[in-house]
């Protein structure tokens, strides 16, 4: 059964870059069944998703980030990362990583996830 | 953006209870409908995944129905483990969206 496990630093400075890596384990991103993405939880509850990537395609991101968000691949680490640009405080939540279904788009994996704040 | 709207945002249970949760979406998104569950300081679960399909792994008392815009979970005889935030979200259309949730309380 494949294990995410995210990873990177809880504090991040306003203007910054926010990057974090989701490790795959018992599992390979090198799959045509699944992409490979993240959802991010405000402290209140909502749920945003943000992107995702195929192993061997481009990816797709949510156009409320407006071009601040890429996610990548490293096949042979088998991991994927995160990187968000000049953040401020809105963009303080707890991020997961997460495996979505290629052809139903539900998320059938996720990580623990892992608490960004945002602040100087 | 498909807009999806849950309702209650919270209701109260017993043991024992049926539990009805109801999602709308803004626009048909087919059956492109999943449920989730959510414990507090734990990532979301998969319950329900194509309006009615059951996860593997996931008891059969959870249920789901529905098609284009009005769909619904149905949690029979609760369990107490069942207490619990359960969210919707649409897989129709990028960008994916989640209902805003219902907390399901003793």
């Amino acid at each position: 059964q494949v294990h995410l496990q995210e990873s990177g630093p809880g504090l991040v400075k306003p203007a910054q870059t926010l990057s974090l890596t989701c490790t795959v384990s018992a599992g390979s991103i090198n799959t045509d069944s699944h992409y490979w993405g993240w959802v991010r939880q405000y402290p209140g509850k909502g749920l945003e998703w943000l992107g995702y990537i195929f192993y061997n395609g481009s990816p797709y991101y949510n156009p409320s980030l407006k071009g601040r968000l890429s996610i990548s691949t490293d096949r042979s680490a088998k991991s994927f990362s995160l990187n968000l640009r000049s953040v401020s405080a809105a963009d303080t939540a707890v991020y997961f990583c997460v495996r979505a279904h290629k052809l139903e788009l539900f998320f059938d994996a996720w990580g623990q996830g892992t608490l960004v704040t945002v602040s100087s | 953006d498909i807009q999806m709207t849950q309702s209650p945002s919270s209701l109260s249970a017993s043991v024992g209870d049926r539990v009805t949760i109801t999602c709308r979406a803004s626009q048909s998104i087919s059956a492109f409908l999943s449920w989730y569950q959510q414990k507090p300081g734990k990532a979301p679960k998969a319950l329900i995944y194509a309006a009615s399909s059951l996860q593997s792994g996931v008891p059969s008392r959870f249920s789901g129905s529905g098609s284009e815009t009005d769909f619904t979970l149905t949690i029979n005889d609760l369990q107490p483990e069942d207490f619990a935030t359960y969210y919707c979200q649409q897989g129709y259309r990028v960008p994916l969206t989640f209902g805003g949730g219902t907390k399901v309380e003793n």
